[in-house]
C-alpha cells in the first residue's frame, strides 16, 4: 500500500494568511492526488484532483502543486469558512489511501 | 445533480453483519465507479473498496476477508456487507462516486453512523 504522510497535523492561522499543507507519498504517484475539505459532521468535499486541477465551484484561493512523491495544498488568503480538516488521497494504485488529515483553525 | 444516500441499521451487535445500501439519484449507477469509505469517530478516512460500472469489486486488503460490495442496477443502488464486526468497525460510513474511473471522488453521501455494540 502507498502511505500518505500529511503535515502538519494541525495549524492555526489568521484570516488573510497564506497556508500550505503538504502530503508525501511513500512512492511516486505521478500527480494522481486529490485534496478534500471536511467540516465537522459533514462529508468530505473535493477541492482539487490530478494534484493541481481545481474542481468546479471551488474558490481560486485554493491551489495544488507538486510532483513525484511530494505535494502541497495552498490557501492563498485564509478565510473564516476555511476552518476545516483537509485530506489528501492518492489514486495511483489500489488500495486508494488517504493522508491522516490536517486540521486548520482560525486564530 | 447526482445525490447519494446511505441507509441501514445504526446499531449492530459484535460478530454480526453490517449491511448498508447507497441509493443513487440524478444519475445512472450503470456508469462510473462507486465506493465505500469509513471514518471512525474523531479519526481519518479509510477506503473500504469500490465496484465498477461492470460490477467488478475491488477491496482494501485489510478488510477483504470480511467485506462485499454489490450493485443492483434495477434499483439504482449499491450495497456494503461487512461480516464479523467488532467495536473497531464503529464508524461513519460514506458512499461516494468516482466521476472518471478509479480516481477522485466527486459526490458523497451524507454518511451513516454505525455503532457496533451489544
Amino acid at each position: 500500500d502507498i502511505q500518505m504522510t500529511q503535515s502538519p497535523s494541525s495549524l492555526s492561522a489568521s484570516v488573510g494568511d497564506r497556508v500550505t499543507i503538504t502530503c508525501r507519498a511513500s512512492q511516486g504517484i505521478g500527480n494522481s492526488l486529490a485534496w478534500y475539505q471536511q467540516k465537522p459532521g459533514k462529508a468530505p468535499n473535493l477541492l482539487l484532483y490530478d494534484a493541481s486541477r481545481l474542481e468546479s465551484g471551488v474558490p481560486s484561493r485554493f491551489s495544488g502543486s507538486g510532483s513525484g512523491t511530494d505535494y502541497a495544498l495552498t490557501i492563498s488568503s485564509l478565510r473564516p469558512e476555511d476552518s476545516a480538516t483537509y485530506y489528501c488521497q492518492q489514486y495511483y494504485s489500489v488500495p486508494l489511501t488517504f493522508g491522516a488529515g490536517t486540521k486548520v483553525e482560525i486564530k | 445533480q447526482v445525490q447519494l444516500q446511505e441507509s441501514g441499521p445504526g446499531l449492530v451487535k459484535p460478530s454480526e453483519t453490517l449491511s448498508l445500501t447507497c441509493s443513487v439519484s440524478g444519475g445512472s449507477i450503470s456508469s462510473n465507479y462507486w465506493s465505500w469509505i469509513r471514518q471512525p469517530p474523531g479519526k481519518g478516512l479509510e477506503w473500504i473498496g469500490c465496484i465498477s460500472d461492470s460490477g467488478k469489486p475491488n477491496y482494501s486488503p485489510s478488510l477483504k476477508s470480511r467485506v462485499a460490495i454489490s450493485v443492483d442496477t434495477s434499483m439504482n443502488h449499491f450495497s456494503l456487507t461487512l461480516r464479523s464486526v467488532t467495536a473497531a468497525d464503529t464508524a461513519v460510513y460514506y458512499c461516494a462516486r468516482y466521476p472518471a474511473g478509479l480516481r477522485w471522488l466527486d459526490h458523497w453521501g451524507q454518511g451513516a453512523l454505525v455503532t457496533v455494540s451489544s
